[in-house]
């Protein structure tokens, strides 16, 4: 089956500050979602995003299909904005296989 | 608008008890799952419902039943609970199955599930 890989593992950010979380999978997807599961344990969709760019706020998303990765941008980090963050995409007529997520920690 | 809804938030069995984890979504969605999450670890798939009427195994299936009761309800059952399923229990839903390209998927907010 398709794996999946997210970096990095885990990150720490001191309030204020950009980052860049990644996503490989290895095989062709024709659907991609990105998560965020805040310390509560909530899952809160940030983007569905099969290909191309987009931008919700803070947060931005793009995926290039053809070389099988996603990359998830946050920009000025906020508090709020830790949790650990999962990257699900769905190979063609299969279901969503999550990555091991990547773990924030936004320092005030 | 709910969205998806699990019941109960939190369950603590002991070894050898049953129980129903109860999901309701009320988007009119086709497709419906249900995922475990253990510790420091992404979800896993335990079984899907790719539309009223059909069930299909995921990647961890054992020990576990399903009955997709109708298109809004998706039931798990645990028929003899082992410590080994001491997880978050995650229910979605999605509009359409695999293969489509319409297939974002929303989750419900999870059951914490403890078996001593």
């Amino acid at each position: 089956g398709i794996q999946v890989e997210q970096s990095p593992p885990d990150l720490i950010l001191q309030e204020g500050a950009n980052s860049t979380l990644r996503c490989n999978f290895s095989d062709s997807v024709n659907n991609l979602q990105w998560f965020h599961q805040n310390p509560w344990g909530q899952l809160i969709n940030l983007f569905y995003i099969p290909s191309g760019t987009k931008q919700n706020g803070r947060l931005s998303a793009t995926t290039v299909a053809t070389e099988r990765y996603s990359l998830l941008y946050i920009s000025s980090s906020q508090t709020t904005d830790s949790g650990v963050y999962f990257c699900a995409p769905r190979p063609y007529g299969q279901n969503f296989v999550f990555g091991p997520g990547t773990r924030l920690s936004v320092l005030p | 608008n709910a969205g998806v809804t699990q019941t109960p938030k939190f369950q603590v069995l002991k070894t050898g008890q049953s129980m129903t984890l109860q999901c309701a979504q009320d988007m009119n969605h086709n497709s419906m799952y249900w995922y475990r999450q253990d510790p420091g670890m992404g979800l896993r798939l335990i079984y899907y419902s790719a539309s009223e009427g059909t069930t299909d195994k995921g990647e961890v299936p054992n020990g576990y039943n399903v009955s997709r009761l109708n298109k809004r309800e998706f039931s798990l059952r645990l028929e003899s609970a082992a410590p080994s399923q001491t997880s978050v229990y995650f229910c979605a839903s999605s509009l359409l199955p695999g293969g489509d390209v319409n297939t974002e998927a929303f989750f419900g907010q999870g059951t914490r599930l403890t078996v001593v």
